[in-house]
């Protein structure tokens, strides 16, 4: 069973446009983390997000998490090529386990 | 500081052949430990995890077993490989993130490709 559902699958823009992917679940989530992953290599962890509405500012990366505590969205404001990668969201419950969604995968073309 | 590695990095084996993929951690001690698959360019599936030596939780049934004979090291096995068991596994270890939410930091990952 998917539990997290994210959205584009795919995103091919230009550089210097602006972008939101989308995390959705029918579950509330202790914290929902935003991952990013370049191909080879292991996920890196962007952000945390724990407070129902909280809004978190990483240089260009904007991080809002719902105020249910189910869904999460990712802001990336005049896009570079150095973006270029998947975007990974994450749930956090409080039985030790963190659910993956399948991925955002984003292409800045320059 | 602590961290996490996984060996080794990439693995090429026929089927019904035997698997061990190891990964160890340094710098912590009793770590929740995980093991991801990826598919190609996708999400992560929970395989299995470990809250301590011996204790193991499976996510799927699947061809795979995992065991922790020691607190800081997490093995992922295979006594016979299935076409279906290729992919990127990936290790990683719990810690205490911003306001005590879980967080992962993760291995290099294993690309396995059977053949």
């Amino acid at each position: 069973t998917q539990l997290l559902e994210q959205s584009p699958q795919f995103l091919s823009i230009q550089e210097g446009e602006n972008l939101t992917v989308y995390c959705n679940s029918s579950s509330v989530f202790s914290s929902l983390q935003w991952y990013r992953q370049e191909p080879g290599e292991g996920p890196v962890l962007l952000v945390t997000v724990v407070t129902g509405g909280e809004v978190k500012k990483l240089k260009r990366l904007t991080f809002q998490f719902g105020d249910a505590r189910k869904d999460s969205s990712l802001h990336i404001t005049a896009a570079q090529p150095g973006d270029t990668g998947l975007y990974l969201c994450a749930g956090g419950k409080r039985d030790d386990k963190i659910i993956f969604g399948k991925g955002t995968r984003l292409h800045i073309l320059p | 500081s602590q961290t996490i590695h996984q060996w080794p990095a990439t693995l090429v084996q026929p089927v019904g052949s035997p698997l061990s993929l190891e990964c160890t951690v340094e710098g912590t001690s009793n770590p929740n430990l995980y093991w991801y698959r990826q598919a190609a360019g996708r999400g992560l599936q929970l395989l299995f995890y470990s809250v301590g030596i011996g204790q193991i939780s499976s996510e799927v049934p699947q061809n795979l077993s995992a065991s922790r004979p020691q607190d800081r090291q997490f093995i992922l096995s295979s006594k016979k490989l299935l076409l279906s068991d290729s992919g990127f596994y990936l290790c990683a270890w719990m810690r205490t993130g911003v306001a005590g939410a879980n967080v992962l930091t993760f291995g290099a990952g294993s690309r396995l490709t059977v053949l």
